[in-house]
């Protein structure tokens, strides 16, 4: 079972609402990643949790806010995100970081748009 | 820095067509390459690619890779619609993470 389940599907906020983006694996995996896409363009890391610590943050303004609350779960806080926030934010896991085991398996994604 | 470059950026073929998709990297402490497939969604795993020359293959779809070159490639033989995607290449970065290049978008004209 290579499944990586992401919640919600799709989501419309506004500028000045909180949402979260939930994302849940079952393969024992140890890292979780969130990533950004925008079209035709590849995914675009954001964060990194290794063993449910943050490993990597690329820079990501601080209205995104990563959480992870346990080994299977992995959340995306928003808060007064803005319109070129739009984008499909994917959740993706693999067995480990920085080693051989670093194959990442993606889940479908949440489609976002800012109004 | 570390980098990975995709080539052609956009193919368009006929069904029945062999198509060779390129890879190439510059990656500190290089560990692995990695094949996805994207359709309207999130990417799919295709093939992970650790050891140069050995072949991965699944189906029409098989894949090497050159460490001397610092490249690999993938093949589509006898290509069908379903085979119209973006093709994205990955190399494990030197933070862990993957560094993605910018996608070959093959089209598969009936």
């Amino acid at each position: 079972d290579t499944e990586v389940t992401q919640t919600p599907k799709h989501l419309v906020m506004g500028m000045t609402n909180k949402k979260s983006l939930k994302c849940e694996q079952h393969m024992g995996h140890r890292a979780m990643y969130w990533y950004k896409q925008k079209a035709k363009k590849p995914p675009e890391l954001m964060f990194v949790y290794s063993y449910e610590k943050l490993s990597i943050n690329e820079s990501v303004p601080s209205r995104f806010s990563p959480e992870c609350p346990n080994s299977s779960l992995l959340n995306l806080h928003l808060h007064a995100l803005q319109p070129e926030d739009s984008a499909l934010y994917l959740c993706a896991s693999s067995q480990a970081v920085g080693t051989r085991q670093e194959t990442q398996y993606f889940g479908p994604g949440t489609r976002l748009l800012v109004l | 820095e570390d980098k990975v470059v995709q080539s052609p950026l956009s193919l368009v073929v006929h069904e029945g067509d062999t198509v060779t998709l390129n890879c190439s990297y510059e990656v500190t402490n290089f560990r692995s390459l990695l094949w996805y497939k994207q359709e309207k969604k999130a990417p799919t795993f295709l093939f992970m690619l650790t050891s140069s020359g050995i072949e991965k293959k699944s189906g029409r779809l098989s894949s090497i890779l050159d460490k001397k070159e610092l490249s690999s490639i993938l093949n589509i033989t006898a290509t069908q619609t379903g085979d119209s995607a973006i093709y994205l290449c990955a190399v494990g970065g030197s933070q862990g993470n993957l560094i993605f290049g910018k996608g070959t978008k093959l089209s598969v004209k009936p």
